[in-house]
């Protein structure tokens, strides 16, 4: 079965600062998607950034990058210039790109990002 | 447009007492998605809809759970003879299909006294 791990339970870092959350996850497919999801207070998990596995190019979205390790099954989120709003929990997700369950994401347990002022 | 919307937002109840918890996707999105989020965990998918097929319910953790989708739309998640370790936030997601982004609601935060 897929797995993700988050080892890191809680992160800080200060305003402006770049921050990496890592991730890795195990896996025996070779086509499939890893996603960022940030989960604010107001509970809403909102998709920050995903990856297609065979891309080899890493994913950006304006500050959110990531670190794509497919032979080592690393997944890192880098955020670069961090905001105050950027404080949330951070889940690091994964999911088949064909099979049956190809619509089942598998959640890591995420990581607590506090951005301090 | 709307987004993914729940309800209700917070649900406190009696241990014994059955639960129902309301989700309305985004209009046009054939697969609906419930996750349970337990403290301190990630979710934990529970159900799968996509269009008129038979729903995915392997995630549903007891037979106390069930869910329903009406018209291809609504569903509802029912929690039967609640326990203390119902207790969790239920998030409820959509998309326009099985491989597209999912959207999440702001789930239903139960509490089972």
């Amino acid at each position: 079965a897929q797995t993700v791990t988050q080892s890191q339970p809680e992160m800080s870092v200060q305003e402006a600062e770049t921050v990496t959350l890592s991730c890795t996850y195990d896996t025996s497919e070779s086509d499939y998607y890893l996603f960022w999801y940030k989960q604010p207070p107001s509970r809403q998990m909102i998709l920050v950034i995903r990856q297609e596995a065979y891309k080899q190019q890493n994913a950006t979205e304006n500050r959110f990058s990531v670190n794509f390790q497919k032979a080592a099954k690393s997944f890192s989120l880098k955020i670069s210039d961090s905001q105050l709003g950027d404080a949330a929990m951070y889940f690091c997700a994964y999911r088949e790109n064909s099979g049956g369950s190809n619509y089942k994401l598998t959640f890591g347990k995420g990581t607590l990002l506090t951005v301090n002022p | 447009g709307a987004g993914v919307s729940q309800s209700p937002s917070n649900k406190v109840t009696e241990k014994g007492k059955d639960v129902e918890l309301r989700c309305d996707p985004i209009s046009g999105h054939t697969a609906l998605y419930w996750y349970r989020q337990s403290l301190g965990q990630g979710l934990e998918f529970l159900i799968y809809f996509q269009g008129n097929s038979a729903p995915d319910k392997s995630g549903l953790p007891s037979d106390r759970f069930s869910a329903e989708r009406t018209g291809g739309s609504v569903s509802t998640l029912t929690i039967q003879r609640t326990q203390q370790e119902d207790s969790a936030v239920y998030l409820c997601a959509s998309s326009l299909g099985p491989l597209e982004p999912q959207h999440f609601g702001d789930g239903t935060r139960l509490s089972i006294l």
